[in-house]
């Protein structure tokens, strides 16, 4: 029984390159959250997605980041042009309903150069 | 803004010790979650309390969710080196349940020595 897979675990990008993060939900969950965590800042939500949908953005930056879950496949965000700024531990959960608990992969850190 | 508050920020305490941690707002909160986050990992939810004055037990760990649902704390009786970790509380500001409206705290970093 798998859990939500995250890959990569580590990425690391030069400055103005892209960054792309995947995340497989748990079996039978079709809701997916995206969070990014520093360590002075705590877990920040940034993105939540339903298949084919974007249900809320409003913790996502407008430019530089994007954000899918297509019908088939992993979930994506992405990260154009990353800047130093970019660097951090991001997370995804998924839930089987948008009120039931969380459960998180084991994230995708990102060093930017 | 509905903030929560963690403390101590960090700890590090022997085994077999006994500790408290604290999650407080001046906001009331309709839910609060504790998670427990291994460093390379992620959050993993411990429990999930509802109703002030709640008490919940796993294991060797106790919550107590604050009666006016403001606060809420846990406490671990003769930590063990497994309990080592980052502990989060994440508060859920309405009936909805919404998770994406989960406010979270920074957490404790808690050690616990051999």
């Amino acid at each position: 029984n798998a859990g939500v897979m995250q890959n990569p675990r580590h990425l690391v990008r030069r400055r103005g390159q892209e960054a792309r993060l995947r995340c497989s939900p748990m079996k039978g969950h079709s809701h997916v959250y995206w969070y990014r965590q520093l360590p002075e800042e705590g877990l920040k939500f940034m993105v939540y997605l339903q298949k084919e949908n974007i249900i809320d953005e409003s913790g996502m930056p407008k430019e530089r980041f994007s954000a899918e879950f297509p019908k088939e496949g992993p979930s994506i965000l992405r990260i154009q042009q990353v800047v130093r700024g970019d660097s951090a531990a991001y997370f995804c959960a998924s839930s089987p309903t948008q009120t039931v608990s969380l459960h998180f992969g084991n994230g995708t850190r990102l060093t930017v150069t | 803004t509905q903030l929560l508050e963690q403390s101590p920020q960090f700890l590090s305490i022997q085994e077999g010790e006994n500790l408290t941690v604290y999650c407080n707002s001046s906001s009331v909160f309709s839910s609060l979650q504790w998670y427990r986050q291994e460093p390379g990992e992620g959050p993993v939810l411990l429990v999930t309390v509802v109703t002030g004055g709640e008490v919940k037990k796993l294991k060797r760990l106790t919550f107590q969710f604050g009666d006016a649902r403001k606060d809420s704390s846990l406490h671990i009786t003769a930590a063990q080196p497994g309990d080592t970790g980052l502990y989060l509380c994440a508060g859920g500001p309405d009936n909805a349940g919404n998770n994406r409206k989960l406010i979270w705290g920074l957490g404790t970093s808690l050690a616990v020595n051999p």
